[in-house]
């Protein structure tokens, strides 16, 4: 069956580190997503691709970036980890089309001390 | 400026009932609607949408009926069932009824008491 999987699912790191959690998916999906889940807030889009080499901001992108150098992934990098960052980060995909959808990895649980 | 809303962080209802979760939304240009579902631990799931040229949309329990004049949208299940107890996020689409980015509320904890 096709997927989107995350790793790491939890990591502890410290302030000022560089970051990196990875996303691949298996659905062929031109759509991919990243985005992070704070009490209060619900998700929040970080970083959206549309296709290879195609990158955008979302709505809470500072201190991140990201890259599509293939279909099936991208990977989501902080460049100097901050305790605001401390969160749950989802990424998703979705294909191109009316009345589709998006669909969810299980999230990487990300503590920054 | 939060542009979609669910004013309702929690709803507790019995085994049997109806539940009914509310979304209201400010921007005119969203055209598609969804409803996820999420339990903890896990990456949320997709449940039901709605496109802005149609005001119902059923599947099985669940129900989502749209009001464009008041941007509000709801969610019904009926009967409810103590599996259904999880967090419901509404999210909205302006890209032309395609789900290619999505505006999430901030989620209604939904406890079904059996």
């Amino acid at each position: 069956d096709a997927e989107i999987t995350q790793s790491p699912r939890h990591k502890i790191t410290e302030t000022g580190r560089q970051v990196t959690l990875a996303c691949h998916q298996t659905w062929n999906h031109n759509n991919m997503f990243w985005y992070r889940q704070d009490l209060g807030h619900g998700l929040r889009l970080i970083h959206y691709s549309y296709g290879v080499q195609d990158t955008n901001k979302g709505e809470v992108s500072d201190g991140y970036s990201v890259s599509r150098s293939n279909t099936e992934d991208l990977p989501l990098t902080l460049e100097s980890a901050a305790s605001s960052q401390t969160s749950v980060y989802f990424c998703a995909s979705s294909s191109d089309g009316f009345g589709n959808t998006i669909y969810f990895g299980e999230g990487s649980w990300l503590t920054v001390v | 400026d939060q542009q979609v809303k669910q004013n309702s962080p929690s709803l507790s209802v019995q085994e049997g009932r109806i539940s009914i979760l509310n979304c209201d939304y400010t921007n005119s240009m969203f055209d598609y609607f969804l409803w996820y579902k999420k339990y903890p631990a896990e990456g949320p799931t997709f449940l039901i949408s709605i496109s802005s040229i149609k005001d119902k949309n059923e599947d099985g329990r669940f129900t989502v009926f749209l009001n464009k004049s008041a941007k509000h949208l709801s969610l019904h299940i009926v009967p409810s069932q103590p599996g259904d107890s999880a967090v419901y996020f509404c999210a909205a689409s302006a890209s032309r009824g395609s789900a290619r980015q999505l505006t999430f509320g901030s989620g209604t904890q939904l406890t079904v008491l059996p």
